[in-house]
Formats: structure tokens, sequence, C-alpha cells
């Protein structure tokens, strides 16, 4: 089974500061979908930025980006910039190609809460 | 309004009753799924459906019942609530490029 793994419960950055937020994940498929949500005092789960396993150059959306790794299974988003309304929970997810399933839905990690000080 | 949208947003129970949570999407997106949300558990998939009429259990389905007679609808019912299944629910629907569009969440205690 696929796991997904967020090392950091919690990480705090200045304002306009850069952060980078950690993710790793086991699977032995080829192709796959990784993606980052935010969920914001709201509660609302908003995607973030999504990559395919298959294109090498890293996602980018905004001020935010991230550092695909295929061979060392890591994920990590990086938030440029960053600003009071990033402040939120951020899920890694992962979904295989054709895994098929309940793998049809995400794997999530736990999360990462992520504090910006003023 | 397109969209995934869930009701009830909160809801409070007591322990031995039933409790139906609704979800209804505008996209007609096939797949359709139900997570709880735990403090330290992350999003944890219950059921999910790859179309009207075909349902199967994710990872902590024990407790629940779906259907889906309907694409635009998947109801989530708890048969006998326990104080183990207060949590978040949060409905989705998979989009043509794989991500998942969730609701707002049913927030739900069972006492």
């Amino acid at each position: 089974a696929q796991t997904v793994t967020q090392s950091q419960p919690e990480m705090s950055v200045q304002e306009a500061e850069t952060v980078t937020l950690s993710c790793t994940y086991d699977t032995s498929e080829s192709d796959y979908y990784l993606f980052w949500y935010k969920q914001p005092p709201s509660r609302q789960m908003i995607l973030v930025i999504r990559q395919e396993a298959y294109k090498q150059q890293n996602a980018t959306e905004n001020r935010f980006s991230v550092n695909f790794q295929k061979a060392a299974k890591s994920f990590s988003l990086k938030i440029s910039d960053s600003q009071l309304g990033d402040a939120a929970m951020y899920f890694c997810a992962y979904r295989g190609m054709y895994s098929g399933g309940g793998a049809d839905g995400l794997t999530f990690g736990k999360g990462t809460h992520l504090i910006i000080q003023p | 309004d397109a969209g995934i949208t869930q009701s009830p947003r909160y809801k409070i129970t007591e322990t031995g009753r039933q409790v139906t949570l609704m979800c209804h999407q505008t996209w007609s997106h096939s797949y359709m799924f139900w997570y709880r949300q735990d403090l330290g558990h992350g999003l944890r998939l219950i059921y999910y459906s790859a179309a009207a009429d075909i349902t199967d259990k994710g990872e902590v389905p024990d407790g629940y019942v779906v259907s889906r007679s309907k694409t635009e609808n998947f109801p989530l019912t708890l048969e006998s609530a326990t104080r183990s299944q207060t949590s978040v629910y949060f409905c989705a629907s998979r989009g043509n490029t794989g991500e998942l569009f969730f609701g707002e969440g049913s927030r739900l205690t069972v006492l």
C-alpha cells in the first residue's frame, strides 16, 4: 500500500520569506500523481498544485512550486514571499495512475501546520 | 453554481441514532468519495463510488453505509452512531485531471 509521510507537524515562517514543506511517499508504481492541498481555518480543502510523475519539470503555480525527486520519492512544496493568507494546514497526497479500487481516491499525509509570523 | 455541496454542515447526535450526511455534485463526475478527518490521522477514505450503483469500501468503512442511485448524489449513513465516529466528514469528486474537489465538510459530534 502507498504511504505518504509529512515529517513536519508544524512550521513557522516570517511574512515575505520562503518556506519549504517536506513530503515523502512510498510506492512501487512508476506512474502516479502527487498533489498539495491547503486547508485554511475555514476547513475547505483547496488544491494548491499537482505533479504528474512522468513529467520531469517541476510544477509551479505563482508563488508555489515543488521540488519533485522521483528517485528519492520526495515531493516538497516551496512557498515564496509568504503571506498571512498562506497560514493553513498543508496536505501532501498521492494517487497511482493505474491502481484502481480505493486508490482512485487519494492517500494523504497527516499534514503540516504552517504559521505565518507578521 | 457548479460545485460540490454537503449537508448538514454541523450535526450533533446521540449514540445509537442513525445519521445521514448528504453530498451533491453538479459536475457529473463519475467518481465520488467520502473521507473522515481526525486530528493525527489526516484524511482517511471511508467509501468511494465509481459510478451510479457502484460503491466500494475504503480504508475505514466499518459502521458506515453508502448508496449512489444517481450520479450527482452520494449520501453517507451512520446506521448506529458511536462516539468514535465524531469527526469531520468530507465528500469529494474526481476531476478529469485526477485531482479531487472537496465539499466544505460536515462536522459530526456523537454524544
